[in-house]
């Protein structure tokens, strides 16, 4: 089916570590990419593949993924790390693309 | 700096057609494949279409032909959408018809790469557009 779930919101105290995860079937023959988005704003590329980060987007973010499910790690999470994170996959059986359904990150 | 730069109408009345455009700065347009993502006010990221500009051009005596502009769009709006381009310009265009208050939202005009055999990404957006559709 085309659907990519997420969990609705994550907290991370600064600097701490966290992992959100985005599960779908799409996943398990294609990668997610995954947006950062911030109130007002249109999504950002934050990561794409198995874990490769798109040029100005810094280390401490990484990508993995196993299975049907595919995350995002921030380790040490900073302030401008708030937002709304979509993750993205493309359904070949459908000839679509799908969003997930967005983890609201706060860094506290 | 790719920058995709997009306008057009802000508030319709129930049945009209949402009409938007998107327009390329800096970079190459063939080649890549140019979408239409939506979201509703305070709720997710929804894809509307794509047009295919990553088809093989050739040289004609008019200059630059591309061979394909296929469109591929999303089963569930499928039957109202268009999406088409003009290459000269740079730009691309969204028509959306017979809207009615679930079609509000904001609109984004998106480039997409294709990096890896099946593997896309969208990597550079438009501002976005709020489209208010209310009688």
């Amino acid at each position: 089916s085309s659907e990519l779930t997420q969990d609705p919101a994550v907290s991370v105290a600064l600097g701490q570590t966290v992992k959100i995860t985005c599960q779908g079937d799409s996943l398990r023959s294609h990668f997610a990419s995954w947006y950062q988005q911030k109130p007002g704003q249109a999504p950002v590329l934050v990561m794409y593949g198995r874990n490769i980060r798109p040029s100005g987007i810094p280390d401490r973010f990484s990508g993995s993924t196993s299975g049907n499910t595919a995350s995002l790690t921030f380790t040490g999470a900073q302030a401008e790390d708030d937002g709304i994170y979509y993750c993205n996959s493309r359904d070949t059986s459908e000839n679509l693309y799908v969003f997930g359904t967005g983890t609201k990150v706060t860094v506290l | 700096q790719v920058q995709l730069q997009q306008w057009g109408t802000g508030l319709l009345k129930p049945s009209e057609t949402l009409s938007l455009t998107c327009a390329v700065y800096a970079g190459s347009f063939s080649g890549y494949y140019w979408s239409w993502v939506r979201q509703p006010p305070g709720r997710g990221l929804e894809w509307i279409g794509e047009i295919d500009l990553t088809a093989h051009t050739s040289y004609s005596p008019i200059g630059k032909v591309a061979h394909s502009e296929n469109t591929n769009y999303s089963p569930s709006l499928r039957s109202r959408v268009t999406i088409s381009v003009d290459t000269t310009k740079k730009q691309f265009s969204l028509k959306l018809s017979s809207v009615t208050a679930a079609d509000t939202a904001v609109y984004f005009c998106a480039r997409v790469k294709q990096w890896a055999g099946g593997e896309y990404y969208f990597d550079y957006w438009g501002q976005g557009n709020l489209v208010t559709v209310s009688s």
